[in-house]
């Protein structure tokens, strides 16, 4: 069955720092993996994708995400946070090799920006 | 072009009641799955709905239920309320793509249950 596991349930930055949100994913075959991002009292927003093409995916507003098998990591980062970055960072794995519409999310990791 | 819209966006409900939630996908995404989302549990998925079919459920109780028309909007219904069932109801939709597309999400239903 995939999982994924988001290693950091909170992360502090000061705004202009890098961001790096951990996520390893568990999966008997090369799965898609997604990131999404939830502002407060938001749904849901596609920051990037991947689907066994590049392993370096590049996202909106400036984030991107490297697929590493030999890790099982798909680690999100960001060169120079911003305030507008505060917000809770969802990895996610769909379930099964076909499109069943079932998506399993890590427990989430809320990024806190400083000035 | 218009996303995923959900109505409405608030609901207060009383214990032992029944609620109705709207989700009108994408143009053209024919998939729809809900997720239930809590501080403590975070996103559950409940049902996703391809061409009015049901193709995937949660491990929730009956009391859960939806459905989709031929307008590929859906509804999720939730019978006999607990207090329990308060929390974010999140639709999104799909082209049920194989390669993996990704999901648009709504911007939810906040359900309270008193």
């Amino acid at each position: 069955a995939q999982s994924v596991t988001q290693l950091d349930s909170h992360v502090s930055v000061s705004e202009g720092t890098p961001v790096l949100l951990r996520c390893n994913y568990s999966s008997s075959y090369s799965p898609s993996l997604f990131w999404y991002v939830q502002h407060p009292n938001k749904g849901l927003q596609l920051l990037l994708k991947y689907t066994s093409a590049a392993t370096l995916v590049k996202g909106i507003n400036g984030f991107e995400a490297e697929f590493k098998k030999s890790e099982t990591s798909f680690h999100l980062t960001k060169p120079s946070a911003h305030m507008s970055d505060a917000a809770e960072y969802f990895c996610v794995v769909p379930q099964g090799s076909s499109n069943t519409g079932k998506l399993i999310f890590g427990q989430g990791t809320t990024l806190q920006v400083k000035p | 072009k218009a996303g995923v819209t959900q109505t409405p966006r608030y609901l207060i409900k009383t214990r032992g009641q029944q609620v109705t939630l709207s989700c009108s996908p994408i143009s053209g995404h024919r998939s729809v799955s809900w997720y239930q989302q809590t501080p403590g549990q975070g996103l559950q998925f409940l049902f996703e709905y391809f061409s009015e079919t049901q193709r995937n459920k949660g491990n929730f109780p009956g009391r859960f239920s939806g459905r989709q028309f031929s307008n590929s909007r859906s509804e999720m219904n939730v019978s006999t309320l607990e207090l329990g069932d308060s929390a974010l109801y999140l639709c999104a939709s799909s082209l049920d793509d194989m390669g993996g597309y990704g999901y648009t999400f709504g911007s939810g239903t906040r359900l309270t249950v008193v």
